[in-house]
């Protein structure tokens, strides 16, 4: 089955708000990964977080693996139209190093 | 770089024809990766290979799908025969150190099977 969630599935905000997405393993995961796809186009590299616990900013994108390490969240301050797209987390489970799962994505929608 | 080439962009066959899809990776990376891309099950890793071999393919739907690197430069992924719900986005990634470092993806093979 799937192993990694992401929660919501779709997200319609108005630009200025802020949005979460997040994203649950069944399983402990070495490295969380953030991939973001704009429509039509293809999935592009965001950010990696390998540390439990750890916490990485991005001017208004906040990353969060955590203290178990097998959530993580991405927090965006202040959407902007440019943020449409679909972002995904991925990652390595510790139980078996040769796998690597994509979350089911979150849709972004912004209003202007 | 010219970043990771797939070919064709877009490809649309009928119902049991072979289907051929390319790419090439970013140079000097180790790792390519296919991905299949579609609405109902979202971004699904069909096989991926370091150094040329491949390390995981049980993403691979079945025995119509099979996947070569016979070079670092070059990879395939054959359907044959091809069916309807074969229709999808078809991605080809790459990268140096495998999950543990970003994936370069390609801009993708539409594929329509009718």
């Amino acid at each position: 089955g799937q192993q990694v969630m992401q929660i919501p599935q779709y997200q319609h905000v108005q630009e200025g708000e802020d949005f979460t997405t997040y994203c649950n393993s069944s399983t402990t995961l070495s490295n969380i990964q953030w991939y973001k796809q704009r429509p039509g186009g293809h999935p592009v590299f965001l950010i990696q977080l390998v540390k439990s616990g750890e916490v990485k900013k991005q001017k208004r994108l906040t990353f969060q693996f955590g203290e178990a390490k097998k959530n993580s969240s991405l927090h965006i301050t202040a959407t902007q139209t440019t943020d449409v797209g679909t972002y995904f987390c991925a990652g390595r489970p510790d139980e078996d190093f040769n796998k690597f799962y994509f979350g089911s994505g979150t849709k972004l929608n912004v209003k202007p | 770089d010219a970043g990771v080439i797939q070919s064709p962009r877009h490809e649309v066959t009928e119902m049991g024809q072979e289907v051929t899809l390319r790419c090439k990776p970013i140079s000097g990376h180790d790792y390519l990766f296919w991905y299949r891309q579609t609405m109902m099950r979202g971004l699904e890793l069909l096989i991926y290979f370091n150094n040329n071999v491949p390390i995981d393919d049980s993403g691979m739907p079945e025995d119509r799908f099979s996947a070569k690197m016979p070079n670092a430069s070059f990879s395939t992924l054959k359907i044959q025969p091809s069916e309807p719900r074969d229709s999808a986005v078809y991605f080809c990634a790459s990268s140096q150190a495998g999950a543990y470092n970003e994936q370069f993806f390609g801009p993708g093979t539409r594929l329509t099977v009718l």
